[in-house]
């Protein structure tokens, strides 16, 4: 298995521009995460899917990040505009209900100039 | 009071020392886990564990449940396990909340 395929693995834009990132889950599992990870805040869940269907976004910072999970092989992560204390690498994971275990995808590291 | 606890933040150790990682936490969890990041940034996961211990290779990870408190062991230690240590908690949903990390370098 490929496990969890994330792109583009790094992504520079100018503050104000759309921001799409992307993420392939292991096949079979229903679960996915995703997260961001900063120098200041650590790891933090951003919004997670069960059997494709948003279960808790709490974890989105505003209105400008959104996901979606159209199928159970794909998910996307916007954020419109893009800010600078945007930056930061963010994973996807995912896992089978009822496993626990996540699987990490090698991240994308997102840089707002 | 942050939910989950690690200490130490920064170690650093000799090759061969034994290496432990502590995690304490408040709330209540249906499972504890330990992942681990490379330099590069990529994340895997260690041990999931709700109770007693668990042992793959050099790596051992208990949980007491009543103290709310884990550790990551690591015996005869090696410049390769050089990496950030997280403490994640999961709870009823399959949520985690993260610790900040133990920074492990292992000089040869």
């Amino acid at each position: 298995d490929a496990g969890v395929i994330q792109s583009p693995r790094h992504e520079v834009t100018e503050m104000g521009q759309e921001v799409t990132l992307r993420c392939k889950p292991i096949s079979g599992h229903n679960s996915l995460f995703w997260y961001r990870q900063t120098m200041m805040r650590g790891l933090e869940l951003l919004i997670y899917f069960n059997n494709n269907v948003p279960i808790d976004d709490s974890g989105m910072p505003e209105d400008r990040f959104s996901a979606k999970m159209p199928n159970a092989s794909f998910s996307t992560l916007k954020i419109q505009p893009s800010e600078p204390r945007d930056s930061a690498v963010y994973f996807c994971a995912s896992s089978q209900v009822g496993t626990d275990t996540q699987y990490f995808g090698p991240g994308t590291r997102l840089t707002v100039l | 009071k942050n939910e989950v606890e690690q200490s130490p933040q920064n170690l650093t150790a000799q090759e061969g020392e034994f290496i432990t990682i502590n995690c304490s936490y408040s709330v209540g969890i249906s499972a504890l886990h330990w992942l681990q990041q490379h330099p590069g940034g990529g994340i895997v996961s260690l041990f999931m564990l709700s109770s007693g211990k668990k042992k793959h290779g050099r790596l051992i990870a208990t949980i007491n449940i009543q103290e709310k408190h884990s550790s990551l062991h690591i015996t005869a230690s090696h410049p390769r396990d050089s990496a950030v240590y997280i403490c994640a908690l999961g709870g009823a949903t399959n949520k985690l909340i993260f610790g900040t990390g133990t920074l492990l370098a292992v000089q040869p």
